[in-house]
């Protein structure tokens, strides 16, 4: 079973519109949870980083929030961009050890 | 800062050849590179974890005669696909740290495709 799990697995939505993806995990304990957005063809780009203790970080139209009492963290995206569109992959913090959601596919259409 | 460069971004190679995969600090001393392997639509899987001036350490499954890895300065770790096929077809992304167990600066990622 895998310890990150990402969902949707691909999403559509339109210019302007918010959206919220999903992160759940089983990683236990972590030292830090980050974001990263990834386009097509390129590494991986970090957009948030939360401790275990934080509940929410912002970075312009990014928000990232954490729940350890129901094991999720989730990124929402306010009044998108066409150049949103990519994969969006959460990656939990264990000691070192990096572990990484399958992302999300996201596409913002006009 | 912490910008991690690859090089090159693309590379077609024949099946049976080797191809050589540069990843590079540029503005910090990495003391510890990673390189992973990702497929389409999948996660980032690590292959193997170098420290500077010594031999890495690969995942298990990994083939360490066919990765061979080589970190032999604090900014410079370089990934050779030897006798390449085209299922070693893949986006090959190196990451640094400046830590063993610190956060990791990613690169840009290497497309590699076997013919």
């Amino acid at each position: 079973k895998n310890q990150v799990e990402q969902s949707p697995q691909s999403l559509i939505i339109l210019e302007g519109k918010n959206c919220t993806l999903q992160c759940n995990y089983t990683v236990s304990p972590f030292s830090n949870l980050r974001w990263y957005k990834q386009d097509t063809g390129r590494g991986p780009v970090s957009l948030t980083i939360m401790t275990f203790s934080e509940n929410t970080k912002s970075n312009g139209r990014y928000t990232a929030t954490l729940d350890a009492d129901t094991k999720q963290s989730s990124l929402h995206i306010t009044a998108s961009q066409l150049s949103d569109s990519a994969s969006y992959i959460c990656r939990y913090n264990q000691g070192g050890k990096l572990i990484f959601g399958q992302g999300t596919e996201l596409s913002v259409k006009p | 800062g912490a910008v991690v460069s690859q090089h090159p971004s693309w590379v077609i190679c024949k099946s049976g050849t080797s191809v050589k995969i540069e990843c590079r600090s540029l503005d910090f001393q990495a003391t510890t590179m990673f390189w992973y392997r990702q497929f389409p639509k999948q996660s980032l899987m690590l292959m193997a974890t170098s420290n500077e001036g010594s031999k890495a350490t690969y995942e298990q499954g990994v083939e360490k005669d066919k990765f061979l890895i080589n970190h032999a300065s604090l900014t410079l770790s370089t990934l050779t696909v030897t006798s390449a096929h085209p299922e070693d077809s893949s986006f090959y992304i190196c990451s640094a740290s400046d830590r063993a167990d610190y956060e990791q600066y990613f690169g840009p990622g290497t497309r590699l495709t076997v013919t």
